[in-house]
């Protein structure tokens, strides 16, 4: 069974506070994702990363910074949080396949809140 | 552009009632689409993929890309349907990478 974790379920962080995300797969996976999910926004992909220490920019990567040391983790960085980056978190992995898209494997969430 | 949309925020109906979910996007490439599902107070899954063509828990969902659509129908919702449904577009050769639509909420009342 797919384990996908993040380091805390909820997160009240001060404006301006750096602030880490972690993210730890154990099956192998190539992928990793970071998301936020906003109401009526849906899932909006921040950055990911398709092998270690490769990253790559998804659609809103301003305000935040990811590594990738090692294969099984993924950090999101908030370099200096600020009141609009209050949202959940969501971390997932998947498989490289070839020629096609493998199904994506989801954390739990982390519920920041930036005050 | 690559797009999903997904134009109910909240689709309500009655336990035994036909649902639809309406899902179109906007693709220059061959489309692979998903639809992932998140019940209260868990993980976002995947509940099926167009190329797999398979029924999961009654729900089936059909690529039209002459209307760039794919729909999540069931013909008899249950209670237990109740959740967070959000339609995704793969990008090819982008590492795996999904785009996800704005979410529909569907309830169904008892």
């Amino acid at each position: 069974d797919v384990k996908v974790t993040q380091s805390s379920r909820y997160l009240v962080k001060r404006t301006g506070e750096k602030v880490f995300l972690e993210c730890v797969q154990d099956m192998d996976h190539e992928n990793m994702f970071w998301y936020r999910q906003d109401p009526g926004l849906g899932l909006r992909l921040i950055y990911f990363s398709y092998d270690v220490k490769m990253k790559e920019k998804g659609d809103i990567p301003e305000g935040y910074s990811v590594s990738r040391e090692k294969k099984e983790r993924f950090s999101l960085i908030l370099e200096s949080a600020s009141t609009n980056q209050t949202s959940m978190y969501l971390c997932a992995s998947s498989f490289q396949i070839s020629g096609s898209t493998d199904t994506q494997y989801f954390g739990p969430g982390t519920r920041l809140t930036v005050l | 552009a690559q797009r999903v949309t997904q134009p109910e925020k909240l689709l309500s109906v009655f336990k035994g009632a036909p649902v639809e979910l309406k899902c179109n996007y906007s693709y220059s490439g061959s489309p692979e689409l998903f639809w992932y599902v998140q019940y209260s107070r868990q993980r976002l899954q995947l509940l099926l993929r167009h190329i797999s063509r398979e029924s999961i828990k009654g729900f089936t969902a059909d690529l039209n890309k002459g209307e760039t659509s794919f729909h999540l129908k069931k013909p008899f919702a249950q209670e237990e349907d109740s959740a967070m449904y959000y339609c995704a577009l793969a990008i090819y050769n982008q590492g795996g990478k999904l785009i996800f639509g704005q979410g529909t909420e569907l309830s169904v009342k008892p």
